[in-house]
Protein backbone atom coordinates (compact mmCIF):
# COMPACT_ATOMS: atom_id res chain seq x y z
CA UNK A 1 0.00 0.00 0.00
CA UNK A 2 1.16 3.38 -0.95
CA UNK A 3 2.34 5.74 2.25
CA UNK A 4 3.05 9.65 2.53
CA UNK A 5 5.06 11.22 5.29
CA UNK A 6 5.29 14.85 5.66
CA UNK A 7 8.26 15.75 8.22
CA UNK A 8 6.96 18.42 10.32
CA UNK A 9 3.59 19.30 11.22
CA UNK A 10 4.16 22.87 11.55
CA UNK A 11 6.81 25.20 10.23
CA UNK A 12 6.95 28.61 10.62
CA UNK A 13 9.29 31.32 9.00
CA UNK A 14 9.96 34.56 8.07
CA UNK A 15 8.81 36.31 5.13
CA UNK A 16 11.89 36.27 2.52
CA UNK A 17 13.32 33.26 4.24
CA UNK A 18 13.59 30.02 1.79
CA UNK A 19 11.34 27.14 3.11
CA UNK A 20 11.53 23.40 2.42
CA UNK A 21 8.91 21.35 3.17
CA UNK A 22 9.73 17.56 3.12
CA UNK A 23 7.63 14.60 1.42
CA UNK A 24 8.66 10.80 1.02
CA UNK A 25 6.58 7.96 0.00
CA UNK A 26 6.38 4.47 -0.23
CA UNK A 27 5.50 2.75 -3.36
CA UNK A 28 6.33 -0.44 -5.05
CA UNK A 29 5.34 0.80 -8.29
CA UNK A 30 5.95 4.24 -10.29
CA UNK A 31 4.46 6.96 -9.11
CA UNK A 32 2.90 10.34 -10.05
CA UNK A 33 3.40 13.49 -7.19
CA UNK A 34 1.66 15.95 -6.70
CA UNK A 35 1.72 18.87 -3.98
CA UNK A 36 -1.51 20.61 -2.68
CA UNK A 37 -2.13 24.01 -0.91
CA UNK A 38 -4.94 24.78 1.03
CA UNK A 39 -5.84 28.37 2.49
CA UNK A 40 -7.83 28.97 5.10
CA UNK A 41 -11.50 27.76 4.33
CA UNK A 42 -10.95 26.61 1.11
CA UNK A 43 -10.71 23.74 -1.08
CA UNK A 44 -7.34 22.08 -2.11
CA UNK A 45 -5.39 23.52 -5.25
CA UNK A 46 -2.56 22.26 -7.20
CA UNK A 47 0.87 23.59 -6.96
CA UNK A 48 2.66 21.09 -9.04
CA UNK A 49 3.23 17.68 -10.00
CA UNK A 50 5.48 15.35 -11.62
CA UNK A 51 4.30 12.53 -13.87
CA UNK A 52 7.56 11.73 -15.86
CA UNK A 53 10.30 13.81 -17.32
CA UNK A 54 12.45 16.09 -15.59
CA UNK A 55 12.72 15.64 -12.25
CA UNK A 56 13.00 19.16 -11.30
CA UNK A 57 9.45 20.61 -11.28
CA UNK A 58 8.15 24.30 -11.61
CA UNK A 59 4.75 25.26 -9.68
CA UNK A 60 2.49 27.81 -9.13
CA UNK A 61 3.57 31.09 -7.02
CA UNK A 62 7.52 30.40 -6.95
CA UNK A 63 7.33 26.93 -6.05
CA UNK A 64 8.99 24.14 -7.26
CA UNK A 65 9.75 20.62 -6.15
CA UNK A 66 12.51 17.96 -6.94
CA UNK A 67 11.77 14.11 -7.87
CA UNK A 68 14.40 11.68 -6.22
CA UNK A 69 13.62 8.09 -6.74
CA UNK A 70 16.22 6.25 -5.04
CA UNK A 71 15.67 8.22 -1.96
CA UNK A 72 11.51 8.35 -3.01
CA UNK A 73 11.27 11.97 -2.16
CA UNK A 74 9.47 14.89 -3.50
CA UNK A 75 10.27 17.87 -1.24
CA UNK A 76 8.89 21.48 -2.00
CA UNK A 77 11.06 24.35 -1.93
CA UNK A 78 10.46 28.20 -2.36
CA UNK A 79 13.68 30.23 -2.29
CA UNK A 80 11.71 33.62 -1.00
CA UNK A 81 8.58 33.06 0.43
CA UNK A 82 5.66 35.90 1.34
CA UNK A 83 2.96 35.95 3.80
CA UNK A 84 0.40 35.15 1.51
CA UNK A 85 1.71 31.45 1.34
CA UNK A 86 0.62 31.08 5.03
CA UNK A 87 -1.66 27.63 3.91
CA UNK A 88 -1.54 24.06 4.33
CA UNK A 89 0.86 22.08 1.94
CA UNK A 90 -0.02 18.72 1.06
CA UNK A 91 2.01 15.79 -0.86
CA UNK A 92 0.47 12.89 -2.46
CA UNK A 93 1.20 10.09 -4.50
CA UNK A 94 -1.08 8.34 -7.35
CA UNK A 95 0.42 5.33 -8.09
CA UNK A 96 -0.79 3.77 -12.12
CA UNK A 97 -1.52 0.52 -11.74
CA UNK A 98 -4.45 -1.11 -12.99
CA UNK A 99 -7.23 1.41 -12.83
CA UNK A 100 -7.03 2.48 -9.26
CA UNK A 101 -6.07 6.27 -9.22
CA UNK A 102 -6.94 7.31 -6.01
CA UNK A 103 -4.61 9.76 -4.50
CA UNK A 104 -2.83 9.47 -1.18
CA UNK A 105 -2.30 12.27 0.82
CA UNK A 106 -0.06 12.73 3.32
CA UNK A 107 -1.16 14.48 6.97
CA UNK A 108 0.21 18.08 5.35
CA UNK A 109 2.56 20.34 6.72
CA UNK A 110 0.82 24.28 7.88
CA UNK A 111 3.58 26.84 7.12
CA UNK A 112 3.28 30.05 8.83
CA UNK A 113 5.20 33.27 7.44
CA UNK A 114 5.73 35.67 9.87
CA UNK A 115 6.33 39.38 8.91
CA UNK B 1 -11.93 28.72 -8.86
CA UNK B 2 -11.51 24.99 -9.91
CA UNK B 3 -14.35 24.43 -12.01
CA UNK B 4 -15.70 21.86 -9.68
CA UNK B 5 -19.09 22.62 -7.49
CA UNK B 6 -20.07 21.77 -4.74
CA UNK B 7 -23.76 21.87 -3.02
CA UNK B 8 -24.47 22.47 -0.10
CA UNK B 9 -21.79 24.53 1.20
CA UNK B 10 -22.47 23.96 5.14
CA UNK B 11 -24.80 20.88 6.61
CA UNK B 12 -25.51 20.64 10.49
CA UNK B 13 -27.72 17.64 11.04
CA UNK B 14 -28.30 15.05 13.67
CA UNK B 15 -27.17 11.55 14.62
CA UNK B 16 -29.23 8.84 12.76
CA UNK B 17 -29.68 11.07 9.64
CA UNK B 18 -29.23 10.50 6.15
CA UNK B 19 -27.82 13.36 4.01
CA UNK B 20 -26.72 13.75 0.51
CA UNK B 21 -24.18 15.62 -0.95
CA UNK B 22 -23.57 16.77 -4.68
CA UNK B 23 -21.04 17.67 -7.28
CA UNK B 24 -20.51 18.79 -10.29
CA UNK B 25 -17.12 17.90 -12.52
CA UNK B 26 -15.41 20.59 -14.70
CA UNK B 27 -16.83 20.49 -17.45
CA UNK B 28 -15.26 17.30 -19.90
CA UNK B 29 -13.81 15.48 -17.13
CA UNK B 30 -15.20 12.13 -17.22
CA UNK B 31 -13.63 11.34 -13.46
CA UNK B 32 -15.18 11.60 -10.42
CA UNK B 33 -13.18 11.30 -6.46
CA UNK B 34 -14.85 11.77 -2.91
CA UNK B 35 -12.81 12.64 -0.45
CA UNK B 36 -13.14 13.20 3.55
CA UNK B 37 -10.88 15.70 5.73
CA UNK B 38 -10.91 15.44 9.22
CA UNK B 39 -8.62 16.47 11.90
CA UNK B 40 -7.77 13.04 12.94
CA UNK B 41 -7.87 11.16 9.68
CA UNK B 42 -6.57 13.64 7.23
CA UNK B 43 -7.15 13.48 3.75
CA UNK B 44 -8.94 10.04 3.02
CA UNK B 45 -9.83 8.68 -0.53
CA UNK B 46 -13.53 7.44 -0.35
CA UNK B 47 -14.46 5.92 -3.93
CA UNK B 48 -13.83 6.92 -7.19
CA UNK B 49 -16.40 6.82 -10.51
CA UNK B 50 -15.22 7.12 -13.71
CA UNK B 51 -18.11 7.63 -16.97
CA UNK B 52 -20.87 6.51 -14.19
CA UNK B 53 -18.55 3.03 -13.24
CA UNK B 54 -17.27 2.74 -9.80
CA UNK B 55 -13.72 2.12 -10.66
CA UNK B 56 -12.10 2.31 -6.96
CA UNK B 57 -13.19 2.23 -3.34
CA UNK B 58 -11.05 3.50 -0.42
CA UNK B 59 -11.66 3.91 3.17
CA UNK B 60 -16.07 4.32 2.63
CA UNK B 61 -17.81 3.11 5.09
CA UNK B 62 -20.75 0.74 4.40
CA UNK B 63 -23.22 3.50 5.47
CA UNK B 64 -22.12 5.83 3.00
CA UNK B 65 -22.88 5.24 -0.97
CA UNK B 66 -21.94 7.78 -4.05
CA UNK B 67 -23.25 7.25 -7.38
CA UNK B 68 -22.49 9.10 -10.78
CA UNK B 69 -25.36 10.15 -12.97
CA UNK B 70 -25.10 9.91 -17.38
CA UNK B 71 -24.80 14.00 -16.73
CA UNK B 72 -21.46 13.30 -14.62
CA UNK B 73 -22.65 14.52 -11.29
CA UNK B 74 -22.51 12.99 -8.58
CA UNK B 75 -23.62 12.50 -5.19
CA UNK B 76 -22.53 11.12 -2.00
CA UNK B 77 -24.76 9.66 0.40
CA UNK B 78 -24.30 9.26 4.29
CA UNK B 79 -27.05 7.68 6.33
CA UNK B 80 -27.29 6.65 9.94
CA UNK B 81 -24.86 9.47 10.58
CA UNK B 82 -22.59 9.83 13.61
CA UNK B 83 -20.82 12.57 15.48
CA UNK B 84 -17.56 10.77 13.77
CA UNK B 85 -18.93 11.84 10.70
CA UNK B 86 -18.55 15.28 10.91
CA UNK B 87 -15.53 16.64 8.35
CA UNK B 88 -15.14 18.63 5.16
CA UNK B 89 -16.26 16.06 2.45
CA UNK B 90 -14.23 17.18 -0.92
CA UNK B 91 -15.00 16.26 -4.63
CA UNK B 92 -12.33 16.49 -7.32
CA UNK B 93 -12.72 16.00 -10.74
CA UNK B 94 -9.87 15.16 -13.37
CA UNK B 95 -9.71 14.31 -17.24
CA UNK B 96 -7.96 10.81 -17.56
CA UNK B 97 -6.89 8.74 -14.61
CA UNK B 98 -3.70 9.83 -12.95
CA UNK B 99 -3.88 13.15 -13.78
CA UNK B 100 -4.25 16.21 -11.72
CA UNK B 101 -7.37 16.41 -10.00
CA UNK B 102 -9.44 19.55 -9.42
CA UNK B 103 -11.08 19.75 -6.18
CA UNK B 104 -14.01 21.35 -5.45
CA UNK B 105 -14.62 24.13 -1.81
CA UNK B 106 -15.64 21.29 -0.54
CA UNK B 107 -19.19 20.38 2.12
CA UNK B 108 -18.67 20.40 5.80
CA UNK B 109 -20.85 18.23 7.57
CA UNK B 110 -21.34 18.71 11.16
CA UNK B 111 -23.42 16.07 13.08
CA UNK B 112 -25.28 17.08 16.29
Amino acid sequence: AQSVTQLGSHVSVSEGALVLLRCNYSSSVSVYLFWYVQYPNQGLQLLLKYLSGSTLVKGINGFEAEFNKSQTSFHLRKPSVHISDTAEYFCAVSDYRGSNYKLTFGKGTLLTVNP
Amino acid sequence: DSGVTQTPKHLITATGQRVTLRCSPRSGDLSVYWYQQSLDQGLQFLIQYYNGEERAKGNILERFSAQQFPDLHSELNLSSLELGDSALYFCASSVVFGDEQFFGPGTRLTVL
